[in-house]
């Protein structure tokens, strides 16, 4: 059970578009469509941001949205805003009632 | 309303164990599960281990079977965490999450730092 793998940091301005990639195998992103997102402040709990690849939980603005390719999943993040810094981690399914996390990106906004 | 609220932070001498409690109000022991993540200073999110009411088991990452243990008691609605021969690195935030079984974490308690240190 390797950590998903993210790239350490990304930044953007406000109100441009940001993608976060989470590349996991083919026996855990790339088998499942159970990848899901959370957004972490810190001190804080961790939020659940999209699930199922592409789903949002009500209450998650609609910039945020999810997709998934081969053993890939990304995170995209458009008209970004100043409170959507924060760390972004990926978590997929990885079987018999396992989870992995990726090593989480830290959002930067300009 | 789903509420999960953990137990107080706890100081531990290494090698010893530590017990951490999520006590569930709303809808969770009938139709979810409930999972443990912690968080060590200056890293990410680790996925630790679950218990399925619905089953009666528990899951573990490789990495921690044999030091932990998941439990729940459905009569309070209280998930524990139970970790043994702690070390320094077991510092950590150590947070429960509602689990829709298999899919992903919905609500998640507010967090228990845990500090191993002599």
């Amino acid at each position: 059970q390797s950590a998903l793998t993210q790239t350490a940091s990304v930044s953007g301005s406000p109100g441009q578009s940001i993608t976060i990639s989470c590349t996991g195998t083919s026996s855990d992103v790339g088998f499942y469509t159970l990848v899901s997102w959370y957004q972490h402040h810190p001190g804080k709990a961790p939020k659940l941001m999209i699930y199922e690849v592409s789903k949002r939980p009500s209450g998650v603005s609609n910039r945020f949205s999810g997709s998934k390719s081969g053993n890939t999943a990304s995170l995209t993040i458009s008209g970004l805003q100043a409170e959507d810094e924060a760390d972004y981690y990926c978590c997929s399914y990885a079987g018999s009632s396992t989870f992995v996390f990726g090593g989480g990106t830290k959002l930067t906004v300009l | 309303q789903v509420q999960l609220v953990q137990s107080g932070a706890e100081v531990k001498k290494p090698g010893s164990s530590v017990k951490v409690s999520c006590k569930a109000s709303g809808d969770i022991f009938s139709n979810y599960g409930i999972s443990w993540v912690r968080q060590a200073p200056g890293q990410g999110l680790e996925w630790m281990g679950n218990f399925i009411p619905i089953f009666g088991t528990s899951s573990y990452a490789q990495r921690f079977q044999g030091r932990v243990t998941i439990t729940a008691d459905e009569s309070t609605s209280t998930a524990y965490l139970d970790l043994s021969s702690l070390i320094s690195d077991d510092t950590a935030v150590y947070y429960c999450a509602r689990e829709v079984y298999g899919a992903h974490l919905d609500h998640w308690g507010q967090g228990t730092l845990v500090t191993v240190s002599s």
